[in-house]
């Protein structure tokens, strides 16, 4: 199975920081990588698919990038509401296996 | 407006079983594939699983192949999530997700179902 690996674990960043998260495969899987924020006890929600998509109604603030075995995640200047917990995930096979997840928190 | 509204909590003895179902309103389902993914206690997501109704042919996670049994019933626009002998690392919160394509993001999410596990 493709495993997903994601650094950091967590991060300390202020309102207006730049932020990237990055995530590994452990094999290729071209493009087919997705982004997700989820906040305490709530379902997580689409950010990014296909690696640098970016899904309606999601602020321009976000972006992806990547193929193969490296992806980022990137939040061009931080917001109050952009403190939560990424996750990434492939969809190149049916095991859609995430990443560990990056909490974001405030420094 | 896409919804999926998943059964409530859920309390199990270890060794018993526990049947989430994930409704779906607001769009067409047979299409898509329903997804469950769950998340322990300050855990990450994991998938478990999904089907896709117009093939009929469910998907499992290696981890859960012998004890998961995921359904549908298409008149409903309901799918079902079953695991059996239940045991204490078990207990989360079991989300139903609809995926998109079948390389594709999961777009709508159910609002979550707690499963305990407890003697």
């Amino acid at each position: 199975d493709i495993q997903m690996t994601q650094s950091p674990s967590s991060l300390s960043a202020s309102v207006g920081d730049r932020v990237t998260i990055t995530c590994r495969a452990s094999q290729s899987i071209g493009s087919f990588l997705n982004w997700y924020q989820q906040k305490p006890g709530k379902a997580p929600k689409v950010l990014i698919y296909g690696a640098s998509t970016v899904q309606s109604g999601v602020p321009s603030r976000f972006s992806g990038s990547g193929s193969g075995t490296d992806f980022t995640l990137t939040i061009s200047s931080l917001q109050t509401e952009d403190f939560a917990t990424y996750y990434c995930q492939q969809s190149y096979s049916n095991s859609y296996a995430f990443g560990q997840g990056t909490r974001l928190e405030i420094k | 407006q896409v919804q999926l509204v998943q059964s409530g909590a859920e309390v199990k003895k270890p060794g018993s079983s526990v049947k989430v179902s994930c409704k779906g309103s607001g769009g067409t389902f047979s299409t898509y594939g329903i997804n469950w993914v769950r998340q322990g206690p300050g855990q990450g997501l994991e998938w478990m699983g999904g089907i896709i109704p117009i093939l009929g042919i469910a998907t499992y996670a290696q981890k859960f192949l012998d004890r998961v049994t995921i359904t549908m019933d298409e008149s409903t626009n309901t799918a079902y999530m079953e695991v059996s002998s239940l045991r204490s690392e078990d207990m989360a919160v079991y989300y139903c997700a609809r995926g998109t394509t079948v390389t594709g993001p999961f777009d709508y999410w159910g609002q979550g179902t707690l499963v305990t596990v407890s003697a």
